[in-house]
C-alpha cells in the first residue's frame, strides 16, 4: 500500500517568507508526527497528533511554527517568517495508533533551505 | 531529562566485517526501543524491541535489548557496501519518541 508522502521534496525560500509543508500519512493511521533533522543531528520532535485529541506541541521551537491536521488525515506544518536556522529536513511519520509500543513509518522528508 | 545516546558516532569497516552499534537510553515510561536505517532522507524501520534478552533477527542484522542496564545493540554481520547508512535508535515512551544522533556506518569494498 501507499506509504507516507510529503510535499514538496525540496523548498528554497528567502528569509522572512512563510512556508507550508504537507504530509499525507498512511491511510488509517491515527498518529502523526513531525520531526526536524538538521545536518549531522538526530531527529528533533516537533509535534504529535493522535486522532481527535489536542496535539502535543511541546517540541515546537518557537511560535513561528504551527501545524494542523485536517479530518484526522493530512497535516500541514507552517513556518512563518522563516530564519536561516530553520534550514533542515522536515520528516513526517505516522503510526497505526498512539500510546505505544508501536512502529513509526516515515515519509521521504522535505528539505527546507532558507537563504 | 529524557535522552538517547548512540555510539560510536561513526564507523568505517571493510566488507565482510562484523559491527556492533550501541544505544543507551534514559527515559521515563519506557515502552520500546526502535532501530532505523537512514540512507537518504527517510529512516526505514528495522526492529522494535520491548522485552529484555530476546534477540530479534532479520538476515544479517540482529538486535537485543537490556532493560536493566538500559541499552540495546544492533549487530550487522558480513557487512556489505549497501549497509552504509546512518543507524538511528529511538526510545518510545508512549506518545513520544526520543532519537539518538545516530551512528554513521561506512562499508568499504
Amino acid at each position: 500500500g501507499a506509504g507516507v508522502s510529503q510535499s514538496p521534496s525540496n523548498k528554497v525560500t528567502e528569509k522572512g517568507k512563510d512556508v507550508e509543508l504537507r504530509c499525507d500519512p498512511i491511510s488509517g493511521h491515527t498518529a502523526l508526527y513531525w520531526y526536524r533533522q538538521s545536518l549531522g543531528q538526530g531527529l528533533e520532535f516537533l509535534i504529535y497528533f493522535q486522532g481527535n485529541s489536542a496535539p502535543d506541541k511541546s517540541g515546537l521551537p518557537s511560535d513561528r511554527f504551527s501545524a494542523e491536521r485536517t479530518g484526522g488525515s493530512v497535516s500541514t506544518l507552517t513556518i512563518q517568517r522563516t530564519q536561516q536556522e530553520d534550514s533542515a529536513v522536515y520528516l513526517c511519520a505516522s503510526s497505526p495508533r498512539g500510546g505505544g509500543p508501536y512502529e513509526q513509518y516515515f515519509g521521504p522528508g522535505t528539505r527546507l533551505t532558507v537563504t | 531529562e529524557d535522552k538517547v545516546v548512540q555510539s560510536p558516532l561513526s564507523l568505517v569497516v571493510h566488507e565482510g566485517d562484523t559491527v556492533t552499534l550501541n544505544c543507551s537510553y534514559e527515559v521515563t515510561n519506557f515502552r520500546s526501543l526502535l532501530w532505523y536505517k537512514q540512507e537518504k532522507k527517510a529512516p526505514t524501520f528495522l526492529f522494535m524491541l520491548t522485552s529484555s534478552g530476546i534477540e530479534k533477527k532479520s538476515g544479517r542484522l540482529s538486535s537485543i535489548l537490556d532493560k536493566k542496564e538500559l541499552f540495546s545493540i544492533l549487530n550487522i554481520t558480513a557487512t556489505q557496501t549497501g549497509d552504509s547508512a546512518i543507524y538511528l535508535c529511538a526510545a518510545n515512551t508512549g506518545n513520544q519518541f526520543y532519537f539518538g544522533t545516530g551512528t554513521s556506518l561506512t562499508v568499504i569494498p
